[in-house]
């Protein structure tokens, strides 16, 4: 079946440690998205990627590192220096259109992975 | 700027209630995208419904509408006899210019009792 993996599920982080979570997709998509949810919040966009070997930050990357060497994996590495990162997060796909459509196709999300701070 | 606004935190109803669900956006862009996502227990977001900015048709799924008026810059949904299932949390997205990037509304949770 198509779709979108992500693990581990549950991720703890002990102080100072570097952890990376794993996002997965067999859809062929070209873009893919990291988003953050904290609790009672809707999601907020850490880094995206349209094309392999080339991501952008989003509106909060300070604290998280990504690559995007296949198309179809975009990991994310959280830092030691994210001095929050309990949350949930999510990652999506989607195709991307070219000229003015692009940007604007359906974001499909996997189903996400927990991360907390022991 | 660009923003959405989901006003109602949280919903309670009763099942076979009708329920609708606001959702105002901001934006300076003409050209535009507004979502609907669904977010059960499970994390999961399930994609419900995208509309673009040139088409103010209303949409009729099943028991779920979508009302689009661009006077008001709103994109309310409503969910018609709900049931137990639609128990989760909505989300309501816009997206804008040529990067993908989704800004979210707050969501709001909504508890259908039986």
């Amino acid at each position: 079946d198509g779709g979108i993996t992500q693990s581990p599920k549950y991720l703890f982080r002990k102080e100072g440690q570097n952890v990376t979570l794993s996002c997965e997709q067999n859809l062929n998509h070209d873009a893919m998205y990291w988003y953050r949810q904290d609790p009672g919040q809707g999601l907020r966009l850490i880094y995206y990627s349209q094309i392999v070997n080339d991501f952008q930050k989003g509106d909060i990357a300070e604290g998280y590192s990504v690559s995007r060497e296949k198309k179809e994996s975009f990991p994310l590495t959280v830092t030691s220096a994210q001095k929050n990162p309990t949350a949930f997060y999510l990652c999506a796909s989607s195709i991307v259109l070219p000229g003015l459509a692009g940007g604007k196709e359906t974001q499909y999300f996997g189903p996400g992975t927990r991360l907390l701070v022991l | 700027a660009q923003k959405v606004t989901q006003a109602q935190t949280e919903i309670s109803v009763v099942e076979k209630e009708d329920v609708t669900l606001d959702c105002v956006y901001e934006t300076r862009d003409t050209t535009y995208y507004l979502f609907w996502y669904k977010q059960p227990p499970s994390g999961e977001l399930v994609f419900l419904i995208r509309r673009n900015s040139f088409d103010e048709q209303n949409e009729i799924s099943g028991r779920y509408s979508w009302n689009f008026q661009k006077s008001t810059s709103s994109f309310n949904f409503t969910i018609t006899a709900s049931q137990v299932v639609d128990s989760a949390v909505y989300f309501c997205a816009l997206s804008s210019g040529n990067t993908g990037k989704l800004i979210f509304g707050q969501g709001t949770t909504l508890q259908v009792k039986p």
